[in-house]
């Protein structure tokens, strides 16, 4: 059980926009800012938003962010299907003194 | 440009150890913390341990605390995690991976590929 929850799964045709949610508590997402990653079997996880809505150089504007309270939203827009991945919430929870991730969403495109 | 390179994978009975090598690259390795996390499985990320940048600070998940150590050595620039009392369920690709921190921020930049560990008689 992952102390940040996100659907299992979400799907959406090429071209079309998709949303993922994470949702915590005041502990980790009330309070801290949250980072999105993006990861495909057998390579090395990639950061795709960090401080909840910002963009490392690189990764492309169809990716956004966003928090409210304590939940947290990843947005792609302009799917493509080089984007199906496993996406990744995660921040600090400042009650366990840990690093914490959300169960992961599986993302086709159908 | 940022490289994290991971070692010491392999396989090993149950209650064995083994000591993880993540050697970095490109960066000013004491200035930031790095963190293990890794994946079981057909499962997903989960954070294991954490280090700040001068090593006077560490963190463990409750799944692993008293059994693994995480350490540094600025002199060669690596990262290590040294994994003792080991169970099946430690079964895993570790990643290591860069961490940026601070003021409410806590995220993790540059990551390895990853080294398995298999626990396993």
């Amino acid at each position: 059980q992952s102390v940040l929850t996100q659907p299992p799964s979400v799907s959406a045709a090429p071209g079309q926009k998709v949303t993922i949610s994470c949702s915590g508590s005041s502990s980790n997402i009330g309070n801290n800012y949250v980072s999105w990653y993006q990861h495909l079997p057998g390579t090395a996880p990639k950061l795709l938003i960090y401080e909840n809505n910002k963009r490392p150089s690189g990764i492309p504007d169809r990716f956004s962010g966003s928090k409210s309270g304590t939940s947290a939203t990843l947005g792609i827009t302009g799917l493509q299907t080089g984007d199906e991945a496993d996406y990744y919430c995660g921040t600090w929870d400042s009650s366990l003194s840990a690093g914490v991730f959300g169960g992961g969403t599986k993302l086709t495109v159908l | 440009e940022v490289q994290l390179l991971e070692s010491g994978g392999g396989l090993v009975q149950p209650g064995g150890s083994l000591r993880l090598s993540c050697a970095a690259s490109a960066f000013t390795f004491s200035t930031y913390a790095m963190n293990w996390v890794r994946q079981a499985p057909g499962k997903g990320l989960e954070w294991v341990s954490s280090i700040s940048g001068s090593g006077g600070s560490t963190y463990y998940a409750a799944s692993v605390k008293g059994r693994f150590t995480i350490s540094r050595d600025k002199s060669k620039n690596k990262l290590y995690l040294q994994m003792n009392s080991l169970r099946a369920e430690d079964t895993a690709v570790y990643f290591c991976a860069k961490v940026v921190d601070g003021s409410g921020s806590y995220y993790m930049d540059y990551w390895g590929q990853g080294t398995l560990v298999t626990v396993s008689s």
